[in-house]
């Protein structure tokens, strides 16, 4: 089965602390995507990236940063962590020859920022 | 990438087929309809997407209507499992970077009852 993995499912940090969430996709995938989820807010997408060295930000890039430096591997970075950025975080990806809407996510991990 | 329209809830008895409508009016021509769902605490899963014609397999069917307005998503038999909220997508299977970049919208929440 293909498989998308976050390394944290939960993490809780403080106020200005660096943040950094890592996804890790077996898939062979050209795209890599990180949303967020909030409540009545649904899923936003941060940024994306579809190749090595590549990224393009979403519709919420502000506060975040990202980091592609081998294919299967695509990093969520938070510099300053803030209370506003307490949110599930999901990575997902998608290969380029496939199914464009065709997504695998992972699991999702949990922010909390104090 | 249209908009598209969901009820925010729906409740079905198991066993029953679940039939949840998806209003894409300004849909265009090359856009596909994506539908996915999300289990409480879980990434979103892809459950099926379609064009024009009808699609069907091993989770669902997706109907959609000649002037591609509007798709129904049917789950032929409900069980409990399939409690979770269900997101209707259009995207356009463009080439080159709009690969995989999709927007959720608030979903539908169904509900299963024994």
């Amino acid at each position: 089965d293909v498989k998308v993995t976050q390394s944290s499912r939960y993490l809780v940090k403080r106020t200005g602390e660096k943040v950094f969430l890592e996804c890790v996709q077996d898939m062979d995938h050209e795209n890599m995507f990180w949303y967020r989820q909030d409540p009545g807010l649904g899923l936003r997408l941060i940024y994306f990236s579809y190749d090595v060295k590549m990224k393009e930000k979403g519709d919420i890039p502000e506060g975040y940063s990202v980091s592609r430096e081998k294919k299967e591997r695509f990093s969520l970075i938070l510099e300053s962590a803030s209370t506003n950025q307490t949110s599930m975080y999901l990575c997902a990806g998608s290969g380029r020859r496939a199914n464009t809407g065709e997504l695998f996510f992972g699991e999702g991990s949990r922010l909390t920022v104090l | 990438d249209a908009k598209t329209t969901q009820p925010t809830s729906m409740d079905c008895a198991e066993g029953r087929a679940a039939n949840l409508p998806c209003n894409h009016s300004t849909i265009s021509g090359n856009e596909y309809v994506y539908w996915y769902r999300q289990i409480h605490s879980q990434g979103p899963q892809y459950i099926i997407h379609g064009l024009k014609n009808n699609e069907t397999n091993e989770m669902a069917s997706l109907i959609i209507t000649e002037d591609r307005k509007s798709s129904t998503l049917i789950l032929p038999h409900a069980t409990l499992r399939d409690t979770a909220v269900y997101y209707c997508i259009v995207v356009a299977n463009a080439g080159g970077t709009s690969y995989g970049k999709l927007t959720f919208g608030q979903g539908t929440i169904l509900t299963v009852h024994p």
